[in-house]
């Protein structure tokens, strides 16, 4: 069945850094999303990425999906506290019905 | 507001026993989900429903048994057949269409067996 795997499982950014998480999967993908979990809350939906080499931003935020549609990035910049969480994504394979899950990158902001 | 609401938020129960745990959304979704998270991991696939009266397995679904009777409601049953289900259960919704707009997520269940 779809993988979905990301890279790192932990990314410890000192406050005001840049880093980037990467996502990959084993199938083509038709979208992937992205979402952001606080410690101790749920996943919150930030971004859907649909076409071939998309590359969305918010604020600080940068997506790029891959011109194979099968990885995907999140650069963040300019890292605050209020970055701190668990970031998944997540695709949807080209004949699927359902979203197979990364298993996310926690990111730890040091002061 | 539209959301999703699931409930109770804790819950505890002791060992054998079934637990029913509850996901009601006023978003109009058509798709229903189910996952598992445990400490420090990712979310796993128990089941899943585009449509009433109809539902799929998902990557984890021994143990667990769901029903769609109403378009707003997906309850789960964590049975005793379920090895380990101490866990967060998170429930979740979407458009049917390759869930296009993401996926809105209640805020969960911490279910502990005892």
């Amino acid at each position: 069945g779809q993988q979905v795997m990301q890279i790192p499982q932990y990314q410890h950014v000192q406050e005001g850094e840049d880093f980037t998480t990467y996502c990959n999967s084993s199938t083509t993908l038709s979208n992937i999303q992205w979402y952001k979990q606080r410690p101790g809350g749920h996943p919150v939906f930030l971004i859907q990425l649909v076409k071939s080499g998309e590359v969305k931003k918010q604020k600080r935020l940068t997506f790029q999906f891959g011109e194979a549609k099968k990885n995907s990035s999140l650069h963040i910049t300019a890292t605050q506290t209020t970055d701190v969480g668990t970031y998944f994504c997540a695709g949807f394979g080209a004949a699927g019905n359902k979203l197979t899950f990364g298993g996310g990158t926690r990111v730890l902001v040091k002061p | 507001d539209g959301g999703i609401t699931q409930s109770p938020k804790y819950l505890f129960r002791k060992e054998g026993q079934n637990v029913t745990l509850s996901c009601e959304q006023n978003l109009n979704h058509d798709a229903m989900y189910w996952y598992r998270q445990d400490p420090g991991q990712g979310l796993r696939l128990i089941y899943y429903s585009q449509i009433v009266n109809d539902f799929q397995k998902g990557d984890i679904a021994e143990g667990y048994s769901v029903s769609r009777e109403k378009k707003e409601s997906f309850p789960l049953t964590v049975t005793s057949a379920q090895k380990n289900p101490t866990a967060f259960y998170l429930c979740a919704s979407s458009l049917r269409d390759r869930g296009l707009g993401g996926y809105t997520f209640g805020s969960g269940t911490r279910l502990t067996v005892v």
